[in-house]
């Protein structure tokens, strides 16, 4: 199956300081990719999806200028934590879509702690 | 609203029974469906998907889903728990390609020795 690479897996960074994760897809083209967040114990929430090229596309509630979102390749598409919080400790997840394609497939998530 | 619906937070099965993990949606027209695993402090790892046809599809490590259309439903089974299957299970919805996909909450399977 495809193959969505997520890096780093772990990170832990201070108060105010900025955190960059990458998503890679290794064996297909995304033209899509989509970002979540996963509280302890609960479903995936839906932070954005990005298509290459272009904006991505924010759902409400979550800060475009907080959560930068990079789709600048078809193999690789970056969030930015700006100005991190220890409210912003959680796990983040990403998933890549190809043209014509139905499922996703998920990279490996990155379990960011803010101190 | 577009939405999915695993009605059970927590599956316990004991090893070498037969398992079912439930779900139902309402999304209209005809969406693509899936289900996903995930161990802890991982990704998701895709299962299998319904997209047209057969309604009974079969997927990795054994398990398969039955595509009821008249009853919105897309329940996981496999014949025979292993240990090994104890995780977090999503199912999901997309309504058509190049569309979010929308997950249920997550059902956690406890297949007990």
């Amino acid at each position: 199956g495809a193959v969505v690479s997520q890096h780093p897996s772990r990170v832990i960074c201070k108060s105010g300081t900025s955190v960059k994760i990458e998503c890679r897809s290794l064996d297909f083209q995304a033209t899509t990719m989509f970002w979540y967040r996963q509280f302890p114990k609960q479903s995936l929430m839906l932070m954005a999806t990005s298509n290459e090229g272009s904006k991505a596309t924010y759902e409400q509630g979550v800060e475009k200028d907080k959560f930068l979102i990079n789709h600048a390749s078809l193999t690789l598409s970056t969030l930015t934590v700006t100005s991190a919080h220890p409210e912003d400790s959680s796990f983040y997840i990403c998933s890549a879509s190809g043209q014509g394609g139905t499922e996703a497939f998920f990279g490996q998530g990155t379990r960011l702690t803010v101190v | 609203a577009q939405s999915v619906a695993q009605p059970e937070d927590q599956v316990n099965v004991a090893e070498g029974n037969p398992l079912t993990v439930k779900c139902t949606y309402s999304v209209s027209g005809n969406p693509y469906l899936f289900w996903y695993v995930q161990y802890p402090n991982r990704g998701l790892q895709f299962l299998l998907k319904y997209i047209t046809g057969d309604n009974l599809v079969k997927g990795s490590y054994g398990f398969e889903a039955e595509f009821n259309k008249s009853q919105t439903s897309f329940h996981l089974k496999k014949p025979s728990a292993l240990v090994s299957d104890s995780a977090l299970y999503f199912c999901a919805v997309r309504p058509n390609r190049d569309d979010k996909i929308i997950f249920g909450k997550g059902t956690r399977l406890h297949i007990l020795p």
